[in-house]
């Protein structure tokens, strides 16, 4: 079965500093895998997404995710932080017949 | 932007009433997902259908129905609505590789 651990419930930035967000996944399978952003009061919209193919992926906003086969991992990256980007992000991996999602990580930017 | 609907968008209603929360997508995706989500909280997934006539109970118990008689609405159904059932409920629906959500519909159970 398919897991995903996203380390750190809370994290907190400068706004210009490098935005890091791990998450980890168990899959039997080759995985299919995720990331989505929640703003206050709204559903989820996906970042990026990795199934095939080069392992560094880009997204929206700036953001990138780069998957590590031997690590288990798809940490989530933006260069420089920007107040707008203060929100809860998902990693999630594709199983048998649903999305796992992580437990989300809340990332605040400070000013 | 995907097209993916709910509604209502806020709800606060009394201890005993009967509620339907309305989820509709025009994307002719089969497969759709009924998820519960507290404040800064993980998502549970309650609901799912794979297409017309076809419904699953999810991961979390739920004393939730749901329905799925057309393949772009998926109506999530309380008999009688409690405060435990104060929540979030986001819909979602998914086509190869990819899960769209709407806008989610935040009860209040008074």
């Amino acid at each position: 079965a398919q897991s995903v651990t996203q380390l750190g419930s809370h994290v907190s930035v400068s706004e210009g500093a490098l935005v890091l967000l791990r998450c980890n996944y168990s899959s039997s399978v080759p995985p299919y895998l995720f990331w989505y952003v929640q703003y206050p009061n709204q559903g989820l919209q996906l970042l990026l997404k990795y199934t095939t193919g080069a392992t560094l992926v880009k997204g929206i906003n700036g953001f990138e995710a780069e998957f590590k086969k031997s690590e288990t991992s798809f940490h989530l990256t933006k260069p420089s932080a920007h107040m707008s980007d203060a929100a809860e992000y998902f990693c999630a991996v594709q199983g048998a017949q649903k999305l796992v999602f992580g437990q989300g990580t809340r990332l605040t930017i400070n000013p | 932007e995907a097209d993916i609907y709910q509604t209502p968008r806020y709800l606060v209603i009394g201890t005993g009433k009967k509620i339907t929360l309305e989820c509709s997508q025009t994307m002719g995706h089969d497969k759709m997902y009924w998820y519960q989500q507290d404040p800064g909280m993980e998502l549970h997934l309650i609901h799912y259908s794979y297409g017309v006539n076809s419904t699953e109970k999810g991961d979390l118990s739920s004393e939730s129905t749901v329905s799925r008689i057309r393949t772009e609405h998926f109506p999530l159904t309380l008999e009688s609505a409690r405060p435990s059932h104060t929540s979030q409920y986001l819909c979602a629906s998914s086509a190869p590789y990819e899960q769209y959500f709407g806008p989610g519909t935040r009860l209040t159970v008074t």
